[in-house]
């Protein structure tokens, strides 16, 4: 069974800094890894999607890298702002179209002013 | 872009009674919904898979007496919370495609109280 844990569980940083959130899975034999962002409350917002072929994707500041084999992907974040604070949510898709996502718990970021 | 629209954002309700929520593709249509339940500080869970005019797919644990499912039309899923649990209280959410392959689209999902 797919698990998926992230690391930290919450993070405190301040403005202008970069940060790295990360994102294990145990079962390498997936299709693809999403990073989403989740505001108190609110659906997910998708940020970075990375295909199982693929080693990184880049979106502005972010930056998502996956490394299959050891079943890691990291979020990079660089000169992190207020309005980046949420909650950082990883989930990997096993089936190809299969739609089924394995999600971890979330990384919080709050990001001081 | 593509938009789910979810409704309630939020509603309370007492025990034993139902409660329905809806899950709307705007601008585009979805033969396929997905429905995603997370408890406090849980990662979110696939519920069940919702087919437009057909059955829905409930994951393992789930019972489909319980949370039922409709995907009468290409743009609304509906889940009703039957005889509703303290248990039950939850943070729902729905997502879907808006073509073959592309990423899911989310609800801002609908947070469930019961009293």
């Amino acid at each position: 069974k797919q698990e998926v844990t992230q690391i930290p569980a919450a993070l405190s940083v301040p403005e202008g800094e970069n940060l790295v959130l990360n994102c294990s899975f145990t079962d390498s034999a997936i299709y693809n890894l999403q990073w989403f962002r989740q505001d108190p409350g609110k659906g997910l917002t998708s940020l970075l999607l990375i295909q199982s072929s693929q080693r990184e994707q880049t979106s502005g500041r972010l930056n998502a890298s996956l490394d299959k084999s050891s079943g890691r992907s990291t979020l990079y974040i660089a000169a992190s702002q207020p309005g980046d604070s949420a909650t950082y949510l990883c989930a990997v898709e096993v089936g190809a179209g299969s739609y089924q996502l394995t999600f971890g718990k979330g990384t919080k970021l709050s990001v001081i002013p | 872009g593509a938009v789910v629209s979810q409704h309630p954002s939020w509603v309370i309700c007492k025990s034993g009674t139902s409660v329905k929520i809806e899950c709307r593709s705007l601008d585009f249509q979805a033969t396929t919904m997905f429905w995603y339940r997370q408890f406090p500080k849980q990662s979110l869970m696939l519920m069940a898979t919702s087919n437009e005019g057909s059955k829905a797919t409930y994951e393992q644990g789930v019972e489909k007496d319980k949370f039922l499912i409709n995907h009468a039309s290409l743009t609304l899923s509906t889940l009703t919370v039957t005889s509703a649990h303290p248990e039950d209280s939850s943070f729902y959410i729905c997502s879907a495609p808006d073509r073959l392959n592309s990423p899911l689209h989310f609800g801002n999902g609908t947070r469930l109280t019961v009293t």
